[in-house]
């Protein structure tokens, strides 16, 4: 069965650092996303994105954040400098459509010290 | 901000018995409502989902319910097993014409004991 994968799975920086998160969605999605789990607190959403650009963001996703799909499979969340507070389970995931079931992968987990 | 709210943050239930799972929402938006399952170091697992125009769907042993007049929806479990313990999310999508962000609920740790 298709499933999204991320890498790495543990990713240690210290602050101030840029981070590279990646992503393979599942082949024939279409919409991708980004989301955060600070441990102990929910799932939260960071952004949406569609024929290759942002469809959607939250307040969450400001100038330190950015995306991109670099080629035909990868999806990769780039944090600029990165801050304590960042750290946190990143997951990844696609859909079909946008108004479909999303499929996350396994996670990121990042950590700055 | 809790637009998705999981009330009980743990469940637990005997093998083979019900388990049902809740969710308030407050966003009159929401139009989309999905259940995910998770376990440690695992990402979200979808489960099921309803959209606003129906008021149950099922699969298998696993049923949602949605009360659009009270923002309230539930995940039937039934007969629960031990795999299925793990930490279940509700989650809401409104329609913004685009790829729509989920709102995830704190989640609910369902146990099932033998």
């Amino acid at each position: 069965e298709p499933e999204v994968t991320q890498t790495p799975s543990h990713q240690v920086t210290q602050m101030g650092q840029e981070v590279i998160l990646r992503c393979v969605p599942i082949s024939n999605h279409l919409y991708f996303y980004w989301y955060r789990q600070i441990l102990g607190q929910k799932v939260e959403f960071l952004v949406s994105f569609y024929n290759n650009e942002i469809s959607e963001k939250s307040e969450i996703f400001d100038d330190q954040f950015s995306v991109e799909r670099p080629d035909g499979s990868n999806f990769t969340l780039k944090i600029r400098s990165t801050k304590l507070e960042d750290s946190a389970m990143y997951f990844c995931a696609s859909s079909v459509g946008p108004v479909r079931e999303q499929y996350f992968g396994p996670g990121t987990r990042l950590t700055v010290t | 901000d809790q637009q998705v709210k999981q009330n009980s943050p743990s469940l637990s239930v005997q093998e083979g018995r019900i388990s049902i799972l809740n969710c308030d929402y407050t966003n009159s938006m929401f139009d989309y409502f999905l259940w995910y399952k998770k376990y440690p170091a695992e990402g979200p697992t979808f489960l099921i989902s309803i959209s606003s125009i129906k008021d149950k769907n099922e699969d298998g042993r696993f049923t949602v319910f949605l009360n659009k007049s009270a923002k309230h929806l539930s995940l039937h479990i039934v007969p629960s097993q031990p795999g299925d313990s793990a930490v279940y999310f509700c989650a809401a999508s409104a329609p913004g014409g685009g790829a729509d962000g989920l709102t995830f609920g704190k989640g609910t740790h369902l146990i099932i004991q033998p």
